[in-house]
Parts: C-alpha cells; structure tokens; sequence
C-alpha cells in the first residue's frame, strides 16, 4: 500500500517558467513533509520541508503548499533554471515515527 | 554542515560473494537507515538503527544485515550477493526531523 503517491513520473518545462511537483498521501498520522532532489548518481539532498500547522513554506525560488483537508502537497519552482532538472522526492513523517515514507520520484526536465 | 559519507560510489562483485556497505557521518545522530533506490520504485528502506546496537527491519530486509558498533558508522551486509541486489544503495542519518544522504553507492553484482 504506497502512503505517499506521485502520480507523474516525469515532467517537462521551459527555463523561466513555472515546475509544480504534486504529492499525495493517504495517511492521517503524517505531519511533516519533505522534499529531496536527486541527480543521477549522486545522493538526494534536502530542498524544503513543511509541517502539518502550516500550509505554505517558502525558501527562495521554491515553495511547498500542504493542503490537509485534501492530503495533498505540492512544490512550485519559480522561475524553472536548467539545473532544476533532476528526480524530485516527496516524503512524509508522523509523530514519534522517524522514518521517512517516500514517494517514487518526479523526473523533471527543464529545457533551455 | 552535515557531512555522511560512503565507502565506496561505485562496486562490482559477484555472485555469492560477502559485500560490505560502510557509512559514516560526523554530527553525532542517533538514527541512520539504509536504503535501496531502483528506477520506477524509488527509495525503499532496508535497514535503520535508532542507537548503536540497535537495528531494526524496514520494508525490504531480505538478503541483507546490518551492523553499528560504533555510533558514527553503519553498515550494510549483503551475505551473499545476487543478480538481483544490483542497485543504488543510499545511507542516510537523521537529525531533528530531517535525513541526510550520502552520495550512494552503484553496487553491479555479475
């Protein structure tokens, strides 16, 4: 049963313009929220991270939106640059649980 | 800065034999966790310690072991490595709610 789902494995966009990553889970108990970028062959790294009391978390050209009612998460590139392009994880916590739940990653391409 | 690192990026061995995976990092965290990336299927956890001695299964333990005598280091024992372990493996080590990555190692089992 996969609790956290990203539905498009890949996405494509023009440099400039905007990347929406979309995320959804299904389970209650999840309360903080990560995203983490991966280039080929090289581990994934931290991007951003929201908690469950908020519902926009912003750090320069990325931004996360939680939408609880709907368990949903997405995060917004603004504007998209070429050296965006990697495979984007989300991931999700609950509680006292340190273990991360992955989603199978988003393929985004941004073309010059 | 968080810094977890991994014995080696890239490894060929084969059929059979032992493999060992070493991870190290340096900011004194109490968890760390193994995992395995595959394309389509993406990071799915093998192992994690929450202390040293400690280990408990994740989602995919099968074929696999681990070991943390040392709260620094973890490692990832493959008892006898087949075709199918071939992947990327990913050590990650947790501080406040947030897991670090080392660079991975590519592991091709011939």
């Amino acid at each position: 049963d996969q609790q956290v789902k990203q539905n498009s494995p890949s996405l494509s966009v023009q440099e400039g313009r905007i990347s929406i990553l979309n995320c959804d889970y299904t389970n209650s108990m999840f309360d903080y929220f990560l995203w983490y970028k991966k280039y080929p062959a090289e581990g994934p790294t931290f991007l951003i991270s929201i908690s469950s009391i908020k519902d926009k978390n912003e750090d320069g050209r990325f931004t996360v939106f939680l939408n609880k009612s709907a368990k949903h998460l997405s995060l917004h590139i603004v504007p998209s640059q070429p050296g965006d392009s990697a495979v984007y994880f989300c991931a999700a916590s609950g509680g006292s649980n340190y273990k991360l739940t992955f989603g199978k990653g988003t393929l985004l391409t941004v073309n010059p | 800065d968080v810094k977890v690192t991994q014995s080696s990026r890239y490894l060929v061995k084969r059929t059979g034999e032992k493999v060992f995976l070493e991870c190290v990092q340096d900011m004194d965290h109490e968890n760390m966790f193994w995992y395995r990336q595959d394309p389509g299927l993406g990071l799915r956890l093998i192992y994690f310690s929450y202390d040293v001695k400690m280990k408990e299964k994740g989602d995919i333990p099968e074929g696999y072991s681990v070991s943390r005598e040392k709260k620094e280091r973890f490692s990832l024992i493959l008892e006898s490595a087949s075709t199918n372990q071939t992947s990327m493996y990913l050590c990650a080590s947790r501080g406040a709610r947030n897991q670090y990555f080392g660079p991975g190692t590519r592991l091709t089992v011939t």
